[in-house]
């Protein structure tokens, strides 16, 4: 069975400064991946994902993801952020049809 | 604009009382989750269905938690009897459960149990 690893539960950034969401997983077999974002008081919500193809991923809010095969890492980044970006941040692994969820990381940017 | 739908949105109850949430997935979809969350915990799944049928529930205590699916359109968890412990946020989530489906999330039930 797959598992999650996110490396870092609270990131604290200033507003406009690069930021790096790690994310390691485990499994044996191909998996899917994702990353999910939730703001205060809400539901998760999809941020980006990688099915297959190109390993650099994107969403429309300017976060990108890289799947790295060889290091098992699927790290979420975002070179100059918002202060509504502020929000907890999920990575997933889907195998054989069952999604796992890591312990998410709390981004706070700061003014 | 499909959504997963919850109800209620909170629920203050006392210790002893048995909680119903409901959820009502995204039409179409056959594989609905339920998660719950804490800041101690983070969030943790409790069951899911597909196809309206269990596939895991070893995530939810046996003796007071139990998850139904009486229809496609609704799901439901229960918990009897409740306890402060179990305070927290329920999410309900739903996909479409073939191939590289993502999940969609409900807004949560809040519940609070004094």
């Amino acid at each position: 069975a797959q598992s999650v690893t996110q490396l870092d539960s609270q990131v604290p950034v200033f507003e406009e400064a690069p930021v790096e969401l790690r994310c390691n997983y485990s499994s044996s077999v191909s998996v899917y991946l994702f990353w999910y974002v939730q703001y205060p008081n809400q539901g998760l919500q999809l941020l980006l994902k990688y099915l297959s193809g190109s390993t650099l991923v994107k969403s429309i809010n300017g976060f990108e993801a890289e799947f790295n095969k060889s290091q098992t890492s699927f790290h979420l980044r975002k070179p100059s952020v918002h202060i509504s970006d502020t929000a907890e941040y999920f990575c997933a692994v889907m195998d054989n049809n069952d999604m796992r969820f890591g312990a998410g990381t709390r981004l706070t940017v700061k003014p | 604009d499909a959504r997963v739908t919850q109800t209620p949105r909170h629920k203050v109850t006392e210790m002893g009382q048995e909680v119903t949430m409901r959820c009502q997935p995204i039409l179409g979809h056959n594989t609905v989750f339920w998660y719950r969350q804490t800041m101690m915990q983070g969030l943790e799944l409790l069951a899911y269905f597909r196809n309206r049928a269990p596939l895991d529930d070893s995530g939810m205590p046996k003796d007071r938690f139990s998850a139904e699916m009486p229809d496609a359109t609704l799901a439901t968890l229960k918990i009897q009897p409740s306890e402060p412990r179990d305070s927290a946020v329920y999410f309900c989530a739903s996909g479409l459960g073939t191939g590289a489906y993502e999940q969609y999330f409900g807004p949560g039930t809040r519940l609070t149990v004094t």
